[in-house]
């Protein structure tokens, strides 16, 4: 998965637990973001990173936090869990923004980490 | 948010048979990118396409940035049964560095 790792690949929890994913890559690239998959929804953004402790909000992020602390993690955690929040989660990660005149924002993808709430 | 229609949400193919699936926008997109999962693991990337018109090939795979920069479409010749997956469409606005995601086409290929 060209050098991006998520942990853990599954986790069952029960509602009102915390709960934290990882993200870590090898890539040293800047941009990275969180992605939940649910049937019928395709992809949606939870929160991205364009850097070292510069966070910002996706189209999904209630419920989520994320943390950044260093260039090659990005958390992603649960507060309290939900029976909503059961999903796939992926991580992808990026070298350009790809606004210039060429290029594009092409994302790389992890295996994706399946969490279930009870 | 952004949201791209991406048609059609499933298909049931037979082994040799051709492919087709398109998405469209509301938004002018200045890159399209189409990524394929296969289960239980995360999206890659097949194709990239940048400009108005352009036609990309990747194998077997083919796809076209729409001229209105609204749509583009994905064909894929001669199917076999390891082209079984989603297939996803994504767009970059061009004031806008996150990309919106279809919510993907279904392929099943039957031997």
């Amino acid at each position: 998965d060209a050098g991006i790792t998520q942990s853990p690949r599954h986790k069952v929890t029960e509602t009102g637990t915390p709960v934290t994913l990882r993200c870590h890559q090898t890539e040293n690239h800047r941009y990275m973001y969180w992605y939940r998959q649910d049937p019928g929804h395709g992809l949606r953004l939870i929160h991205y990173s364009y850097g070292v402790k510069d966070t910002d909000k996706g189209e999904v992020s209630d419920g989520y936090s994320v943390s950044r602390s260093k260039t090659e993690d990005f958390l992603l955690t649960l507060e309290s869990a939900t029976s909503s929040q059961t999903s796939v989660y992926f991580c992808a990660i990026s070298d350009s923004t790809g606004t210039g005149v060429s290029g594009a924002n092409v994302l790389t993808f992890g295996a994706g980490s399946r969490l279930t709430v009870l | 948010g952004q949201q791209l229609n991406q048609s059609p949400q499933s298909m049931f193919i037979q082994e040799g048979e051709d492919v087709s699936m398109n998405c469209t926008s509301s938004s002018i997109f200045n890159t399209w990118l189409w990524y394929k999962q296969d289960p239980g693991e995360g999206p890659v990337l097949l194709i990239a396409l940048y400009k108005a018109g352009e036609l990309t090939s990747n194998g077997r795979l083919t796809a076209q940035f729409g001229i209105t920069r609204k749509d583009s479409f994905l064909n894929i010749s001669a199917s076999i049964p390891s082209d079984v997956g989603i297939y996803f469409c994504a767009g970059q606005e061009v004031s806008n560095y996150k990309l919106t995601f279809g919510k993907g086409t279904l392929l099943t290929v039957n031997p």
